[in-house]
């Protein structure tokens, strides 16, 4: 059974760092692109960040652009999220998913999310 | 950047009606859009992908159709477990990017 599962969530000031993570299961990691899409609560969808199914290829919203850093452990089957400089309009569900393909392309299976909160 | 406009915002349809949602790219996008549903409080799940294939697994009373920039997503008759919120999303460019999302409630 294919499965994600997010960490890492919680609340934190503004201006401060936060780590995501993701544990994949049940599927070869490595060969697929992984994405994080975020949503604000009461709000829509929003696409983070993407990464090739090798590392080789990441690509990142404008709201997020050099704050946050995607990687991959593909020994570990994990996707991380670094997130730093941290802001109000940050604050969200951050779900991981999988890309149906070796980089980006829709999403076809979607972890259960972790909340993060970002306040003074 | 690909802007996606889905119509309506929400819609409340009777158990067994036919619902239909709309989605509109900004530039011809091919067939590169997948519609998601939402149910309250969980993960989006995949629906349709490539603009008309359904998620093996799912009821075949929703179907997909539309290349281009014109796109529709149906559900042929209303069940109570529809009941969610269905968002487009293109990936023909990067940035990825979802449509406004449709809530479709019971009437």
């Amino acid at each position: 059974q294919v499965h994600l599962v997010e960490s890492g969530g919680g609340a934190v000031q503004p201006g401060r760092s936060l780590r995501l993570s993701c544990a994949a299961s049940g599927f070869t990691f490595s060969g697929y692109g992984m994405h994080w899409v975020r949503q604000a609560p009461g709000k829509g969808l929003e696409w983070v960040a993407v990464i090739s199914y090798d590392g080789s290829n990441k690509n990142y919203a404008d709201s997020v652009k050099g704050r946050f850093t995607i990687s991959r452990d593909n020994s570990k089957n994990t996707l991380d999220l670094q997130m730093s400089s941290l802001r109000g309009e940050d604050t969200a569900v951050y779900y991981c998913s999988r890309s149906a393909n070796y980089y980006y392309y829709g999403m076809d299976v979607w972890g259960q999310g972790t909340t993060v909160t970002v306040s003074s | 950047d690909i802007q996606m406009t889905q119509s309506p915002s929400s819609l409340s349809a009777s158990i067994g009606d036919r619902v239909t949602i709309t989605c509109q790219a900004s530039q011809d996008i091919s067939n590169s859009l997948n519609w998601y549903q939402q149910r309250p409080g969980k993960a989006p799940r995949l629906v349709i992908y490539d603009a008309s294939n359904l998620e093996p697994g799912l009821a075949s009373r929703f179907s997909g159709s539309g290349s281009g920039t014109d796109f529709t997503f149906t559900i042929s008759s209303l069940q109570p477990e529809d009941i969610a919120t269905y968002y487009c999303q293109q990936y023909e460019n990067l940035p990825l990017t979802f449509g406004g999302g449709t809530k479709v409630e019971i009437k």
